[in-house]
């Protein structure tokens, strides 16, 4: 099992450049997780998925990010145009939901610099 | 919706002792508390997790309490190691929101060799 696995690990833009974030969740899970770290906030959900559909988004922070999930195998979050505020290191997560809550198994992020 | 709040936010311990992080949360409705351990330049990995039917869960070093009545659920870690070094993070889940998590701010623990 390769794991959540998250593309790029590191990008650097300009303020104004579109952002898009990758990510492969692990095979057979079935929801899937955009969260934001920062030292100020922690940890804060932006979106998630469940059979590929968007169940809540209001974590969103605005109209600038976007987040699909075209299959169960592939999803992006896109950023446009970015902001200098919006650096932080963005993780995917995904977990297989059968009933009870299962545990959420995190990539190693994406840390995003926006000058 | 849930609230957790995680204490301390740093913690230094000798090499060899114990480290005790706690977490209190809101909603007595939340049944699930899983404990994440994140490395410098890595994601939230599950250390462990317990659910509200079980009171403590134990895995080598590392258990997990949970008072249901006081709302409030602790990690232990005994013997601990420098490789125990990182931040931990403890997050409560409730029923039927679609394995929605929410998560403490976070403890920085330090082991000094």
């Amino acid at each position: 099992d390769a794991g959540v696995i998250q593309s790029p690990r590191h990008e650097v833009t300009e303020m104004g450049q579109e952002v898009t974030l990758r990510c492969k969740p692990i095979s057979g899970h079935n929801s899937l997780f955009w969260y934001r770290q920062t030292m100020m906030r922690g940890l804060e959900l932006l979106i998630y998925f469940n059979n590929n559909v968007p169940i809540d988004d209001s974590g969103m922070p605005e109209d600038r990010f976007s987040a699909k999930m075209p299959n169960a195998s592939f999803s992006t979050l896109k950023i446009q145009p970015s902001e200098p505020r919006d650096s932080a290191v963005y993780f995917c997560a995904s977990s297989r939901v059968r009933g009870p809550s299962s545990p959420l198994h995190f990539g190693n992020g994406t840390r995003l610099t926006v000058t | 919706g849930e609230n957790v709040e995680q204490h301390p936010s740093t913690l230094s311990v000798q090499e060899g002792d114990s480290a005790v992080i706690k977490c209190t949360y809101s909603d007595s409705a939340s049944n699930y508390f899983p404990w994440y351990k994140q490395e410098l330049g890595k994601g939230p990995q599950l250390i462990i997790d317990i659910r509200s039917n079980v009171g403590e869960k134990k895995d080598q070093r590392i258990a997990v309490t949970l008072n249901k009545t006081a709302k409030h659920f602790s990690l232990h870690i005994t013997e601990t190691q420098p490789e125990d070094s990182a931040v931990y993070f403890c997050a409560a889940s409730l029923p039927n929101t679609g394995n929605q998590f929410y998560f403490g701010t976070g403890t920085s623990l330090t082991v000094i060799p």
